[in-house]
């Protein structure tokens, strides 16, 4: 079946200009994640979505940093007056949260390709 | 959240078994532990998971002592095309979010 999709797969833009970054998960998903990664260094979080419950915004790294999830699937994720310094991988995945009935929950993230921002 | 504790990097050779272990000292009860395996250019990809003892599948096993307090990620006769990091991840089953740390960065050698 057809896997998280990200777009764009690249995105060059000036300092200063404001992106929107997509993600349409796995259909059915009711979890979705934003992650940032630089070259060489680990995943940072940065939002997560639940259903309806509202985000977790704690790894949001300023105000200019910000999410939405429209009907509970769609993401975008727009980051105002970009910055050289967050020029990164941006990625995106999602999972099907299910509880094992009191005995833990399983929580299996599935990734999409990423969008590469440059800001020059 | 229960924050793991991985070596920041391996180096291995072609048909060597490697592992790889994860602390987590603060896992709770319900918590799963779960691996994710990322080649440059790309996103993670789920690998294994495991509540207690030991689990095998096509990729990998991972072991899980009886205090769960730590866990290691077993690679049969690892190729090149495993070089790769190996992310270790403990579920948070209260608010389902799960987070990455820095990962084991494996690099084998020919």
């Amino acid at each position: 079946g057809a896997g998280v999709s990200q777009s764009p797969s690249n995105k060059v833009t000036e300092k200063g200009k404001d992106v929107e970054l997509r993600c349409d998960p796995i259909s059915g998903h009711t979890a979705l994640y934003w992650y940032r990664q630089s070259l060489g260094q680990g995943l940072e979080f940065l939002i997560y979505f639940q259903g309806n419950s509202a985000p977790d915004k704690s790894g949001l790294p300023s105000d200019r940093f910000s999410a939405e999830r429209t009907g509970g699937s769609v993401s975008t994720l727009t980051i105002q007056r970009t910055q050289q310094e967050d020029s990164a991988v941006y990625l995106c995945a999602s999972s099907s949260v299910w509880d094992r009935g009191g005995s833990g929950a399983e929580d299996t993230q599935y990734f999409g390709p990423g969008t590469r921002l440059t800001v020059l | 959240l229960a924050k793991t504790t991985q070596p920041i990097s391996m180096d291995s050779y072609e048909g060597q078994e490697v592992n790889i272990t994860c602390s987590h000292n603060n896992i709770a009860t319900n918590d799963y532990i779960t691996w994710y395996q990322q080649f440059p250019s790309q996103g993670p990809r789920f690998i294994i998971q495991g509540y207690k003892t030991k689990v095998t599948n096509e990729v990998a096993s991972l072991f899980i002592p009886a205090d769960r307090k730590s866990s290691t990620l077993s690679l049969p006769r690892v190729s090149l095309s495993d070089t790769a990091v190996y992310y270790c991840l403990v579920v948070n089953t209260g608010g389902f979010k799960t987070i990455f740390g820095a990962g084991t960065r494996l690099f084998v050698k020919a």
